[in-house]
């Protein structure tokens, strides 16, 4: 059982490029989260999913898409990675029992955007 | 708006329990107390929750005020591997985590 699996972790864009962050998840759970993280800041939502095929804008979205074709897999897109994109990206997925979602995270995937 | 508030930072003697405050003056009836913590990058990690009743578990202990409006997080006995940023989150259940600046805890030896 791994839990939440986020690849890679670090990788060094230009800016421009894009590339897809690599989220798995192998309990089962329903709700998937992406968050991004800055330097001394607390975690900042960028999308989530309830299930398979149904997603949602969080506090940051601009830049990212995303897209949830299985239970397993929540992967996030940048297009066109700016600087500002420069963060830790964690991602994180939970069972929806009421009142009862403890929430797994993954170890983060570091960008740097240049 | 930020529903919590939280010290900033705190310090706490190796085996002396911490206690971490939070207010949240203006929670709804359905929404509950989260406590989640961060060591250093790592991603975080879930500690404990309430609604209305004190809570414990293995990791530490929620006292929620009977009126509701604020919480302390008790960790009994602090060791040096508790030293970690620990974010305090009101929300309803089934809506995501969000997250504010939380309280910086040093355990210091």
């Amino acid at each position: 059982n791994a839990g939440v699996t986020q690849t890679p972790k670090f990788r060094i864009l230009k800016i421009g490029q894009s590339m897809t962050l690599q989220c798995a998840q192998d309990m089962n759970h329903n709700y998937m989260y992406w968050y991004r993280q800055d330097p001394g800041m607390g975690l900042k939502l960028i999308y989530y999913s309830v299930g398979a095929g149904i997603t949602d804008k969080g506090e940051v979205p601009n830049g990212y898409n995303v897209s949830r074709s299985t239970t397993e897999d929540f992967p996030l897109r940048l297009e066109l990675a700016a600087p500002s994109q420069t963060s830790v990206y964690f991602c994180a997925s939970s069972y929806s029992r009421q009142g009862d979602t403890e929430a797994f995270f993954g170890q983060g995937t570091r960008l740097t955007v240049v | 708006d930020a529903k919590t508030t939280q010290p900033p930072s705190m310090d706490c003697a190796e085996g002396r329990a911490a206690n971490l405050p939070c207010n949240h003056s203006t929670i709804s009836g359905n929404e509950y107390v989260y406590w989640y913590r961060q060591i250093h990058s790592q991603g975080p990690q879930y500690i404990i929750h309430g609604l209305k009743n004190n809570e414990t578990n293995e990791m530490a202990s929620l006292i929620i005020t009977e009126d509701r409006k604020s919480s302390t997080l008790i960790l009994p006995h602090a060791t040096l591997r508790d030293t970690a940023v620990y974010y305090c989150i009101v929300k309803p259940g089934n809506t995501p985590l969000v997250f504010g600046k939380g309280t910086r805890l040093s355990v210091i030896a």
